[in-house]
């Protein structure tokens, strides 16, 4: 069990252009976090899935993102013609008892930069 | 309104000194978790330490303790023995949402925490 995996660590792009992040979680968690850091922000979260379910999403979600986790394994994020504003560090976590203190496993994040 | 707040943007201590680093939280919820974490300059966060609501004696992981004042809304972080390592970010969360639900975390805004040699 190797954690939390985040795929690309970085990622340039140009405004208006497409981009997907991939998350593979520790491989016994059942649910599955989308959380949103800009500069000099705590993480703000964003969407959150119960195996291959997205139960919720948050406000902060717009239109051009959309979240998947097929068969409850991994799961991607893509955000759809991208702004400046998207520019943030995209953190993904997992859990199995999220009420429990060790129950949330981070990821290290893709950092995305809109030029 | 915030429903965590962490005043110290930034924080400087002493090799080997101790440091409280401040957080205070808003809920109306009696069950609910706190958390400390740490963010290197590599971007992971990292886990410290945990106080549930109902837990009566203060957490303790190490060098990390919880100062959990609950009448007051509050939960300190008391890093011991301070090491050049620790220069980080540190972030208290609280978890918010059903039991059974989502269960997501709130974050403050972090304090910058700088050891000094």
């Amino acid at each position: 069990d190797t954690g939390v995996s985040q795929d690309p660590r970085h990622k340039i792009t140009k405004r208006g252009q497409n981009v997907t992040f991939r998350c593979d979680p520790i491989s016994e968690h059942n649910r599955l976090y989308w959380y949103r850091q800009t500069l000099g922000q705590g993480p703000e979260f964003l969407t959150y899935f119960q195996n291959e379910a997205q139960l919720e999403k948050s406000r902060l979600l717009s239109d051009r993102f959309s979240a998947e986790r097929p068969k409850g394994s991994f799961s991607t994020l893509e955000i759809q013609r991208t702004e400046q504003g998207d520019s943030a560090m995209y953190l993904c976590a997992s859990s199995h008892l999220p009420g429990t203190a060790y129950g949330y496993t981070f990821g290290s994040g893709t950092r995305l930069t809109v030029v | 309104a915030q429903k965590i707040t962490q005043t110290q943007p930034g924080m400087f201590v002493q090799e080997k000194e101790a440091v409280t680093l401040d957080c205070t939280y808003d809920t109306s919820d009696q069950s609910y978790g706190l958390f400390w974490y740490k963010q290197p300059s590599s971007g992971e966060m990292i886990f410290l330490i945990y106080q549930g609501s109902y837990d009566e004696q203060n957490a303790t992981e190490g060098r990390y303790s919880l100062n959990f004042q609950k009448a007051r809304k509050s939960a300190n972080l008391v890093i011991s023995a301070s090491q050049l390592g620790d220069s980080a970010m540190y972030f208290c969360a609280m978890r918010e949402g059903p039991q059974g639900g989502s269960e997501k975390l709130v974050f403050g805004k972090g304090t910058k925490l700088t050891v000094n040699p």
